[in-house]
């Protein structure tokens, strides 16, 4: 049973571009909203992140969008370049409990196109 | 370079044969989760250790056990191996503080094909 379901699957984006990759949870327990970016051959690396007492976190050119009614929550990549072509990866985990594992989504295949 | 090092870097062997997949942590993190990737199953959390104790279980098969040394490094073993356990199989670590700024760094994996 996915726990964070992600979409899309992949996306094509011109450069200069709004990249937009959205996710879904339903554990209401989820206290800690990471992403993650992953080029091949390479483990994933965190992006930014969000606890559910704000609605929105910017860093540089990425943001991440939270609504917390919605159980949704998505990354907006502002001016893509062709060095964000990778995989993103949504993920939710428990950080209350200490058991900080990590529950992610299924991936997004970001390609921006020069 | 997230600090964390995982060795080998690959690793093919034969169906029924057991591995051991082994991570050293970034200095200072007390944490050690692992982690599957597969096509089919996606990233998976296996089980993560917590100063040499376990504190988290995951979707970690009966086959597959972990343990976490004094010297806080992990080691994953995987036994019986049949086709389905080829992927790769991350180690990220962490301060292991609970309660909230918890960030996990991951290794480069290990990719494990089973023939």
């Amino acid at each position: 049973q996915q726990q964070v379901k992600q979409s899309p699957q992949s996306l094509i984006v011109q450069k200069g571009g709004i990249s937009i990759i959205n996710c879904a949870y339903e554990n209401t327990a989820f206290d800690y909203f990471p992403w993650y970016q992953q080029f091949p051959g390479k483990g994933p690396a965190l992006l930014i992140a969000i606890r559910p007492d704000v609605s929105e976190k910017k860093e540089g050119r990425f943001t991440i969008s939270f609504n917390k009614s919605a159980k949704q929550f998505s990354l907006h990549i502002m001016d893509s370049q062709p060095g964000d072509s990778a995989t993103y990866f949504c993920a939710a985990s428990i950080e209350a409990t200490g058991a900080n594992n990590l529950f992610f989504g299924t991936g997004t295949r970001l390609t921006v196109i020069p | 370079d997230s600090g964390v090092t995982q060795t080998p870097k690959h690793l093919i062997t034969a169906t029924g044969q057991r591995v051991t997949l082994r991570c050293s942590p970034r200095s200072g993190d007390l944490s050690v989760y692992w982690y599957q990737q597969s096509l089919d199953q996606g990233l998976q959390f296996l089980i993560q250790y917590y100063n040499g104790e376990e504190r988290a279980k995951g979707n970690i098969l009966e086959r597959f056990s972990a343990q976490q040394f004094p010297d806080l490094h992990s080691e994953l073993n995987l036994s019986s191996l049949e086709l389905g356990d080829s992927a790769l199989y991350f180690c990220a670590s962490s301060v292991g503080t609970s309660g909230g700024r918890d960030t996990q760094y991951f290794g480069p994996g290990t990719r494990l094909t089973v023939l």
